[in-house]
């Protein structure tokens, strides 16, 4: 089946600590995504990728990174410079870039801050 | 710059009653509109559009959302819920172009039995 999973599930992390979370897609998109979820604000965009070897930065970069070396995996790095980590982490591809086009979602990571 | 707002964020009905989830958006150029819907402990799905054209869209499952560039709205309604309908509902809009969603802060709907 097509899809997009993301991995872990669940990730407890120590202050001071840099943690990845892995997102891959096997449904050929071009443009992925990275956002945050916290209670009552919705869904803030940390960074997108229109294609392979670029990316660009949403509205609540600091503190995290990514790379996109193959098409399918577009992993976020969340470092220790990012005061409040503790979140829902969703991941999402769509067929290109684009607002229009259909953006389809991963389960999610919750990340915890220990 | 675009901006949505949800106006309730949280909305409780009871089973087979109606319900309207309300959405404005601001912006200065013409855009493109969405619904997505947000299940318990997963991920979003969409659950309608607005691109163009006519300007009531439906789902498969018996949500309708109508475009009202006059008011700037993009209310969701539904005439009769069920217990499935519980979930986390998020309006997002868009322009033209390679510009990225914006989301609005979401609307719980809780239907009671």
């Amino acid at each position: 089946d097509g899809g997009i999973t993301q991995s872990p599930k669940y990730l407890f992390r120590k202050e001071g600590q840099n943690v990845t979370l892995s997102c891959e897609q096997n449904l050929n998109h071009d443009a992925m995504y990275w956002y945050r979820q916290d209670p009552g604000q919705g869904l803030r965009l940390i960074y997108y990728s229109q294609i392979v070897n670029d990316f660009q930065k949403g509205d609540i970069a600091e503190g995290y990174s990514v790379s996109r070396e193959k098409k399918e995996s577009f992993p976020l790095t969340v470092t220790s410079a990012q005061k409040n980590p503790t979140a829902f982490y969703l991941c999402a591809s769509s067929i290109e870039a684009g607002g229009y086009n259909e953006q389809f979602f991963g389960p999610g990571t919750r990340l915890t801050v220990l | 710059a675009q901006s949505v707002t949800q106006l309730d964020s949280q909305v409780p009905v009871f089973e087979e009653a109606p319900v309207e989830l309300r959405c404005n958006y601001s912006s200065s150029v013409s855009v493109y509109l969405f619904w997505y819907v947000q299940y318990p402990n997963q991920g979003l799905q969409l659950l309608l559009k607005y691109l163009s054209g006519s300007t009531l869209v439906e789902s498969i499952n018996g949500f309708e959302a109508e475009f009202n560039k006059s008011q700037t709205s993009f209310h969701l309604r539904k005439p009769s819920v069920h217990i499935s309908d519980t979930a986390e509902y998020f309006c997002a809009v868009t322009p033209s172009g390679n510009t990225p969603l914006v989301f609005g802060k979401g609307t719980r709907l809780s239907v009671i039995a």
